[in-house]
């Protein structure tokens, strides 16, 4: 069965640190986008892709950076983590129609400490 | 990006129907009505979707304001596992590059009472 899968699960790491979350789905999807969440809120886009190299910016776009050199993947890099950082991140693919739903992986919850 | 207005929180018993509300007052004639919903500890997942005329699937019916500015989820038959954060949301839906993204709310908390 297609799926959409996330790693790793759960991270920690240090301020500083450069960090990549992995995203990998087997749709054949054009689409992917990172989400994060934090407590108390819904999901923020942060980056998304209309297909491999097309990279477009989010509403919290800063301090993450994504690169789409194949359709399978999207991994999102943090460049330099910040406590501010510390959150679940979500990945999601969809299709490349007008009302297509999107999938969701399981999420990664990262702390920066 | 046209915004959606949901209550908090709403409880229901278990084994009844369950009517989540969502007030969209200023969508557009070609929004998508959308409806997600987040398990605890799991990634959202897509409910039910519909433009002008009510919808069915599986999983829920979805019931559209013949104005538009306002849809109701129903769950026919609520489920423990049915207790989740549901999310409305609205997609535009013209077919150009820039409108596959959503943009998610708070949502509403539903609990199921055994």
């Amino acid at each position: 069965d297609a799926e959409i899968t996330q790693s790793p699960r759960h991270k920690i790491t240090e301020t500083g640190r450069q960090v990549t979350l992995a995203c990998h789905q087997t749709w054949n999807h054009n689409n992917m986008f990172w989400y994060r969440q934090d407590l108390g809120h819904g999901l923020r886009l942060i980056h998304y892709s209309y297909g491999v190299h097309d990279t477009n910016k989010g509403e919290v776009s800063d301090g993450y950076s994504v690169s789409r050199s194949n359709t399978e993947d999207l991994p999102l890099t943090l460049e330099s983590a910040a406590s501010s950082q510390t959150s679940v991140y979500f990945c999601a693919s969809s299709e490349q129609r007008e009302d297509d739903e999107q999938f969701f992986g399981p999420g990664t919850r990262l702390t920066v400490l | 990006d046209a915004k959606t207005t949901q209550p908090n929180s709403m409880e229901s018993n278990e084994e009844e129907p369950v009517h989540l509300p969502c007030n969209h007052s200023t969508i557009s004639g070609t929004d998508y009505i959308h409806w997600y919903r987040q398990l605890p500890s799991q990634g959202p997942e897509y409910v039910i979707h519909g433009l002008t005329s009510n919808v069915n699937n599986r999983m829920a019916s979805l019931a559209i304001a013949e104005d538009r500015k306002s849809s109701t989820l129903i769950l026919h038959r609520a489920t423990l596992r049915d207790a989740a954060v549901y999310y409305c949301i609205l997609r535009p839906g013209i077919s150009n590059f820039g409108n596959e993204k959503l943009t998610f709310g708070t949502g509403t908390r539903l609990t199921i009472i055994p």
